[in-house]
């Protein structure tokens, strides 16, 4: 069975830094890699959708990386502002069966808190 | 544009109550689901309907049932509401459209307290 990690849990940088966000999965049969983020008492925001034919994906100030032959994706926000203070999710896309399309394995998140 | 709308924000229930959490979007978009958000535990999918008039098994379905109302409508129904299911619920759309390669979008979210 497919399991998502996402190390670490929390992290706190000061404004400014790079964030440097992991999440790794078991089974690297999958259709595409999802990054979202969470504010509290909200619903998700996808921030990229890595197909897995793609090796990266860029949107401004964001990157993710997809390596799926080691299973693990990295989310790189640059230069981090307060704003950015938010729980960062992934979610994998598996290829169990060829009804599996439906279904996203989530890690747990990592919750970002960027100080002023 | 609204997107993904949940109805209720927050409810409270006492245990064997029942209950129907309202899901509907506005994009057009072929396929709907439903997860349960807990502590620690990331998203699980409860159901998902790949189309209008089918429904599908999740990661954890038992205690729940749905119904694709119409294809803006998905509906999930707790018959006899235990303390095991005080958890965030979302509600997500994709496009149907070759939709294992299309992005989810989620609701704001249920908060379900049992008591």
């Amino acid at each position: 069975k497919q399991e998502v990690t996402q190390i670490p849990a929390a992290l706190s940088v000061p404004e400014g830094e790079n964030l440097v966000l992991n999440c790794s999965f078991t089974d690297s049969a999958i259709y595409n890699l999802q990054w979202f983020r969470q504010d509290p008492g909200k619903g998700l925001t996808s921030l990229l959708l890595i197909q897995s034919s793609q090796r990266e994906q860029t949107s401004g100030r964001l990157n993710a990386s997809l390596d799926k032959s080691s299973g693990r994706s990295t989310l790189y926000i640059a230069a981090s502002q307060p704003g950015d203070s938010a729980t960062y999710l992934c979610a994998v896309r598996p290829r169990e069966t060829t009804d599996s399309w439906g279904k996203l394995q989530f890690g747990a998140g990592t919750q970002v808190v960027v100080t002023p | 544009n609204a997107g993904v709308t949940q109805t209720p924000k927050f409810q409270v229930l006492k245990t064997g109550q029942s209950m129907t959490l309202q899901c509907a979007q506005d994009m057009n978009h072929n396929s709907m689901y439903w997860y349960r958000q807990d502590p620690g535990m990331g998203l699980r999918l409860i159901y998902y309907s790949a189309s209008e008039g089918t429904t599908d098994k999740g990661e954890v379905p038992n205690g729940y049932n749905v119904s694709r109302l119409n294809k803006r409508e998905f509906s999930l129904r707790l018959e006899s509401a235990a303390p095991s299911q005080t958890s965030v619920y979302f509600c997500a759309s994709s496009e149907a459209r070759r939709p294992i390669n299309q992005p989810q979008h989620f609701g704001d979210g249920t908060r379900l307290s049992i008591l």
